[in-house]
């Protein structure tokens, strides 16, 4: 069963530098998001992507957040200066259209736990 | 959308049916009850959809009340793999990419 990778699985990095986490949706998705969720804390909505460009993104999604798909198969987050706030678990997640252009079903990726020191 | 309510936590026997209810009782005409469920830490993972009929797949029922201020999503035979939390999520169906926005969910825990 087709799936949805990240990595890495665990990125270490220090206060102030700068991160990509990276995803690859499933092949023939064209709806692409990413979430977060802190330690013991509810899974949030960070960005939405669709036909290269962002479709929705949050207020956690600020200046220092970017995403790209750079090829027909990955899809990154990048976070410019970390915070120690920004430790959390990162999921990927996509989605395929159905014939009305909606989506039902997003398939989520096994995350990314990002550390902040 | 809709703000969910569900309980935060259950517990069911191996082998039994799991009900797990959640109530939704601001839900619009065409806003669509999901539910995905999140095993220790994993990535979510969809379970079931439903917009005012019942609705069943290899994994589990739901359940839409007639007036559709809640539901309920049944695992006929609990085993100790459906252990996680359950979120029930109501969301506007539109065109595009559809965000979802989880809340605190309910914590199933299947027992030997």
């Amino acid at each position: 069963e087709p799936e949805v990778t990240q990595t890495p699985s665990h990125q270490v990095t220090q206060m102030g530098q700068e991160v990509i986490l990276r995803c690859v949706p499933i092949s023939n998705h064209l709806y692409f998001y990413w979430y977060r969720q802190i330690l013991g804390q509810k899974v949030e909505f960070l960005v939405s992507f669709y036909n290269n460009e962002i479709s929705e993104k949050s207020e956690i999604f600020d200046d220092q957040f970017s995403v790209e798909r750079p090829d027909g198969s990955n899809f990154t987050l990048k976070i410019r200066s970390t915070k120690l706030e920004d430790s959390a678990m990162y999921f990927c997640a996509s989605s395929v259209p159905t014939t009305t252009g909606s989506s039902y079903e997003q398939y989520f990726g096994p995350g990314t736990r990002l550390t902040v020191t | 959308d809709a703000k969910t309510t569900q309980p935060p936590s259950m517990d069911c026997a191996e082998g039994r049916a799991a009900n797990l209810p959640c109530n939704h009782s601001t839900i619009s005409g065409n806003e669509y009850v999901y539910w995905y469920r999140q095993i220790h830490s994993q990535g979510p993972q969809y379970i079931i959809h439903g917009l005012k009929n019942n609705e069943t797949n290899e994994m589990a029922s739901l359940i839409i009340t007639e007036d559709r201020k809640s539901s309920t999503l049944i695992l006929p035979h609990a085993t100790l793999r459906d252990t996680a939390v359950y979120y029930c999520i109501v969301r506007l169906y539109q065109t595009g990419a559809n965000n979802l926005f989880f809340g605190t969910g309910t914590r199933l825990t299947v027992i030997p």
